[in-house]
């Protein structure tokens, strides 16, 4: 079975960009999070959607947003990327109340 | 605010040794405790969880111990091998399994031959 999956691998932006990160789930999976891992730290959460409804979001400025679509997969945008935005974007996807399985990120990089 | 503390940074252990991780959360309504092991380039893999109406729980050469009175839990690996050479977490949530992780920050374990 394919876990998940996110695009791209990597991805480098300048400051003041946007961009949109891809997250695929694990099939018969519809709950889908959003995590920030900065080099050398744990990861952080942002956003967790479920039925395509937002059901949680962490402490996060209003830049960083996130949908998913009906076939439950999801896309995280941050808009006016800053320096700090640098970081491992980690999507987990779960069954409700189940246990989260991460993806292997999206590292960005911004300049 | 740093609700989950781990400990130590960094960790040696010879081949065959065991390693031993420590965290402390501050939120008591934490209810939901795994690890997860972070191989570089690679997202993180859950370990073990253990939910805090029990006070150990053993998978294969993985132990985790959970102290409620204490706010404490730990993870033991048995009979440490090169291939456990990785990042650890500890994190803890409130609910379902599923819902926000609150992280630690993490455990670079290596094991020498």
């Amino acid at each position: 079975d394919a876990g998940v999956t996110q695009s791209p691998t990597h991805l480098i932006k300048t400051r003041g960009q946007h961009v949109t990160l891809r997250c695929s789930p694990i099939s018969g999976h519809k709950s889908v999070s959003w995590y920030q891992q900065v080099l050398g730290q744990g990861p952080q959460f942002i956003f967790q959607y479920y039925e395509k409804e937002e059901r949680g979001r962490g402490n996060f400025p209003d830049r960083f947003s996130a949908r998913q679509f009906p076939n439950y997969s999801s896309e995280l945008n941050v808009n006016a990327l800053l320096l700090g935005d640098s970081a491992l974007y980690l999507c987990a996807s779960s069954l409700w109340g189940g246990p989260l399985h991460f993806g292997n990120g999206t590292r960005l990089t911004v300049t | 605010q740093q609700q989950v503390k781990q400990s130590p940074q960094s960790l040696i252990v010879q081949k065959g040794g065991i390693s031993i991780i420590n965290c402390a959360y501050e939120n008591t309504a934490f209810d939901y405790f795994p690890w997860y092991q972070q191989f570089p380039g690679k997202g993180p893999a859950l370990l073990i969880a253990i939910r805090p109406d029990v006070s150990e729980k053993k998978e294969g050469r993985f132990t985790i111990s959970f102290n409620k009175s204490a706010k404490q839990f730990s993870l033991h690996i048995m009979d440490s091998q090169p291939g456990d050479s990785a990042t650890y977490f500890c994190a803890a949530s409130i609910g379902t399994s599923g819902s926000r992780l609150t992280f630690g920050e993490g455990t670079q374990l290596t094991v020498n031959p």
